[in-house]
């Protein structure tokens, strides 16, 4: 079975400041690994993952984030965020030996960027 | 275009009612799934569909029923056996069940119980 530990339940931070959220893994099998965003009152988007290849994945609004096999971890980061990042952030995990996709969820991080 | 809608946003429930929320893709997808959302909880697994006329239980399935009878619906039922009912529902589809496939979400529906 596979968790998903984020330690900071929420990060605030100034506008243009940089910031990492953090995300931490624990699986006995090889997993992939994702990122998704919630905005208030809306469901969860696809911000990016990892599947295979390079360790370091990148989505089209400047979020970044690395897989570190042998810290297990996953952590998302931006050199310079916006007012229009508060939201909150959910790291996920599945499997990659099952048939089924079941994304196993942490219990997210709030960012609230602030001028 | 092409999503996901769920449907009602905003639905309150008597104790000992039962209430279905609709969820309906136009994405093509073959998997469906209903997910749970608790505040300080994450997302946790209701139910899901592979494919029509197909479902599974997930991790929370007591309290709830669904139906796949056609692809692109898979409404979910909040039966009044289910103990605390009050929660946001996310339901969310993806073109397979194989892992690694990205999962769409919906914009989710609110629950209370009154």
């Amino acid at each position: 079975a596979q968790s998903v530990t984020q330690l900071d339940s929420q990060v605030p931070v100034f506008e243009e400041a940089p910031v990492e959220l953090r995300c931490n893994y624990s699986s006995s099998v090889s997993v992939y690994l994702f990122w998704y965003v919630q905005y208030p009152n809306q469901g969860l988007q696809l911000l990016l993952k990892y599947l295979s290849g390079s360790t370091l994945v990148e989505s089209i609004n400047g979020f970044e984030a690395e897989f570190n096999k042998s810290q297990t971890s996953f952590h998302l980061r931006k050199p310079s965020v916006h007012i229009s990042d508060t939201a909150e952030y959910f790291c996920a995990v599945s499997s990659l030996n099952t048939g089924f996709q079941k994304l196993v969820f942490g219990t997210g991080t709030r960012l609230l960027v602030s001028p | 275009d092409g999503g996901i809608t769920q449907s009602p946003k905003y639905l309150f429930r008597k104790e000992g009612q039962n209430v279905t929320l609709s969820c309906e893709q136009n994405l093509n997808h073959d998997a469906m799934y209903w997910y749970r959302q608790d505040p300080g909880q994450g997302l946790r697994l209701i139910y899901y569909s592979q494919i029509v006329n197909d479902f599974q239980k997930g991790d929370i399935a007591e309290g709830y029923s669904v139906s796949r009878e056609k692809k692109e619906s898979f409404p979910l039922t909040v039966t009044s056996a289910q103990k605390n009912p009050t929660a946001f529902y996310l339901c969310a589809s993806s073109m397979t069940a194989a892992s690694g496939n990205t999962i769409y979400f919906g914009e989710g529906s609110w629950l209370t119980v009154v």
